[in-house]
């Protein structure tokens, strides 16, 4: 029982380059969800997903999109990426008030 | 405009004794609170929560306080051990709709625990 997994652990991007991280659950949760921590604050919610198919806006979703691919697994995608996203990613799950997190993902745009 | 607000960003204890760290909020909306603890490189584990229709919740070593007309919300470790030595987050939400909760985080307090 993995919990939840993050791919990759680390990533450098160029500006203006693309990726997609990825995130998965083996707890057969239902919502699912993407945050950032940025030095000195709180995680900032950025996308969530209540069920698979069905996505929402958070905190802060500018310039990201994501994919509920199935109940497991559920994606972030930077299209273009800016210096500003230079953070550490983490995804959560949960089926009730508690929500469980990866280990993180963390990326720097250069 | 920050909704959730921990105060103080580090606390040291002596082994032992007793932790108490604090958070503030905002919204009236929120209903459902946590804290989680983080250690570096590894994601936030939840360690208790508390919904707004109590006042304290414990689980071992760990009780949360609400004080709802206060807008105040503390968690006490009792006793103090060097593994708690880690960064601590208070979170806030309003009732979720389909068990989503949207949690908005303070910016964390560092606790260290002296052995």
């Amino acid at each position: 029982n993995a919990g939840v997994t993050q791919t990759p652990k680390f990533q450098v991007l160029k500006t203006g380059q693309s990726m997609t991280l990825q995130c998965a659950q083996d707890m057969n949760h239902n919502s699912m969800y993407w945050y950032r921590q940025d030095p000195g604050m709180g995680l900032r919610l950025i996308y969530y997903s209540a069920s698979e198919g069905t996505t929402d806006k958070g905190e802060v979703p500018n310039g990201y999109n994501v994919s509920r691919l199935n109940k497991r697994e559920f994606s972030l995608r930077l299209e273009s990426a800016a210096p500003s996203q230079t953070s550490v990613y983490f995804c959560a799950s949960s089926e009730r008030v508690e929500q469980y997190f990866g280990p993180g993902t963390r990326l720097t745009v250069t | 405009d920050q909704q959730v607000k921990q105060n103080s960003p580090s606390l040291s204890v002596q082994e032992g004794r007793i932790s108490i760290l604090n958070c503030d909020y905002t919204n009236s909306m929120f209903d459902y609170f946590l804290w989680y603890k983080k250690y570096p490189a590894e994601g936030p584990t939840f360690l208790i929560s508390i919904s707004s229709i109590k006042d304290k919740n414990e689980d071992g070593r760990f009780t949360v306080f609400l004080n709802k007309s206060a807008k105040h919300l503390s968690l006490h470790i009792v006793p103090s051990q060097p593994g708690d030595s880690a960064v601590y987050f208070c979170a806030a939400s309003p009732y979720g709709t389909s068990g989503t909760y949207k949690y908005i985080f303070g910016t964390g307090t560092r606790l260290k625990v002296l052995a």
